[in-house]
């Protein structure tokens, strides 16, 4: 499976657009990337995932180059509940998910 | 509906002891997942399951052993504990070939 990039930390503005990167350059073809968070101590959350297209559900939106070297989370309109760590994950058929350290958002009032 | 159920939440062991930690799953999925997290560091995988029968090592599969009991339950045992496995284990499952995984409460064990 791929490794992936993320920055160690962000912040972002309440009610403002959250925008976390993901570099994944060694992706091959048939590797997904996938997107959890994890809020405290509590155990990971799955957000959304992607493999080409741009994907959106109701809680981000996930936007992937047409190269599919990188990619973007975004939470439209952060609050303080998002405040957590954000992990961008690429797999594909092992089935493992691997999780490197994450980016943690800090959404300050 | 429960989803995934580890036991216990808490645990304190002396260097040497061993124990096993419970995961189980009602979600009728393939694949399960031990992970580890130390203290402001992400999760790093231990062993997977892809179905019932199966294991395979993870990142940091030494000094753990695991047992894919049945569809359900998925175990992880210490055989002898040592102060560097200090830490919180999550167990997780998702449905084969989609990693959207579902993930436990945690299991915050101490060895001193």
């Amino acid at each position: 499976d791929a490794k992936t990039t993320q920055p160690p930390s962000m912040d972002c503005a309440e009610g403002r657009a959250a925008n976390l990167p993901c570099n994944h350059s060694t992706i091959s073809g048939n590797e997904y990337v996938y997107w959890y968070r994890q809020i405290h101590s509590q155990g990971p959350q799955y957000i959304i995932h992607g493999l080409k297209n741009n994907e959106t559900n109701e809680m981000a939106s996930l936007i992937i180059t047409e190269d599919r070297k990188s990619s973007t989370l975004i939470l439209p309109h952060a609050t303080l509940r998002d405040t957590a760590v954000y992990y961008c994950i690429v797999t594909g058929n092992t089935g493992k998910l691997i999780f490197g350290q994450g980016t943690t958002l800090q959404v300050k009032p | 509906n429960a989803g995934v159920t580890q036991t216990p939440k808490f645990q304190v062991l002396k260097t040497g002891q061993s124990m096993t930690l419970q995961c189980a799953q009602d979600m009728n999925h393939n694949s399960m997942y031990w992970y580890r997290q130390d203290p402001g560091m992400g999760l790093r995988l231990i062993y997977y399951s892809a179905s019932e029968g199966t294991t395979d090592k993870g990142e940091v599969p030494n000094g753990y052993n695991v047992s894919r009991l049945n569809k359900r339950e998925f175990s992880l045992r210490l055989e002898s504990a040592a102060p560097s496995q200090t830490s919180v284990y999550f167990c997780a499952s998702s449905e084969r070939g989609r990693w959207e995984a579902f993930f436990g409460q945690g299991t915050r064990l101490t060895v001193v």
